[in-house]
């Protein structure tokens, strides 16, 4: 039963580039989260993609922006990017909204 | 002020040594609690789910007090294995908040 799969796991861009970065849930998993996490701190909530929409939003701008798939996997797209986007970037499945969420090994991001 | 607070530590400890790290929270309405581990340049992994009640797997103890916001882990018999961050997690209306995480570091 595979895990959570991510890609890239790295990535490397320059000020103002676009960025793409892909996850496939856990098997049996129909919800994603994704979260930034930078170096030093706890993982920050970014946004939950349930049934294709985007339920709920953390405090980040409308530069980053998701999708999720009819098999549920789903992309997170940053656009201008800053220096201060420089970060690993996680996705969590889980079994609906509320369920025990499960990460997988993330995308390192550095914005040069 | 943060959602969820811990001690970046770092705590240094002796393998055989008991260490407990605590960690508050501010939205009283939070709905359940977990820690998570999370190894040097990798994913966070569930450890363990909190309650009320208090729990135990193994080695490791955790607890939530809801009158004081207030969640603890206990690890006892530290192994080298142990060394890693520790991030306590408050999940809120579908979301998880973590705090900044508690190293540590277990020695010979």
């Amino acid at each position: 039963d595979a895990g959570v799969t991510q890609s890239p796991t790295h990535l490397i861009k320059t000020r103002g580039q676009q960025v793409t970065l892909r996850c496939s849930p856990k098997s049996g998993h129909d919800t994603v989260s994704w979260y930034q996490q930078a170096l030093g701190q706890g993982p920050q909530f970014i946004f939950q993609y349930y049934e294709e929409e985007e339920r709920q939003r953390g405090n980040f701008p409308d530069r980053f922006s998701g999708h999720q798939f009819p098999n549920y996997s789903s992309e997170l797209n940053v656009n201008a990017l800053l220096l201060g986007d420089s970060a690993l970037y996680l996705c969590a499945s889980s079994p609906g909204t509320g369920g025990t969420q499960y990460f997988g090994p993330g995308t390192r991001l550095l914005v040069l | 002020r943060k959602e969820v607070e811990q001690d970046p530590g770092p705590f240094n400890v002796p393998e055989g040594a008991t260490v407990a790290f605590n960690c508050t929270y501010s939205n009283s309405a939070s709905q359940s609690f977990f820690w998570y581990r999370q190894d040097c340049r990798k994913e966070p992994k569930l450890l363990m789910s909190v309650y009320s009640s208090g729990n135990e797997d193994g080695r490791f103890t955790a607890q939530l007090n809801r009158a004081s916001q207030y969640i603890s882990l206990l690890i006892r018999d530290s192994k080298l294995s142990d060394s890693a961050t520790y991030l306590c997690v408050v999940h809120n209306t579908d979301k998880l908040i973590f705090g900044t995480g508690t190293r540590l570091q277990v020695f010979p």
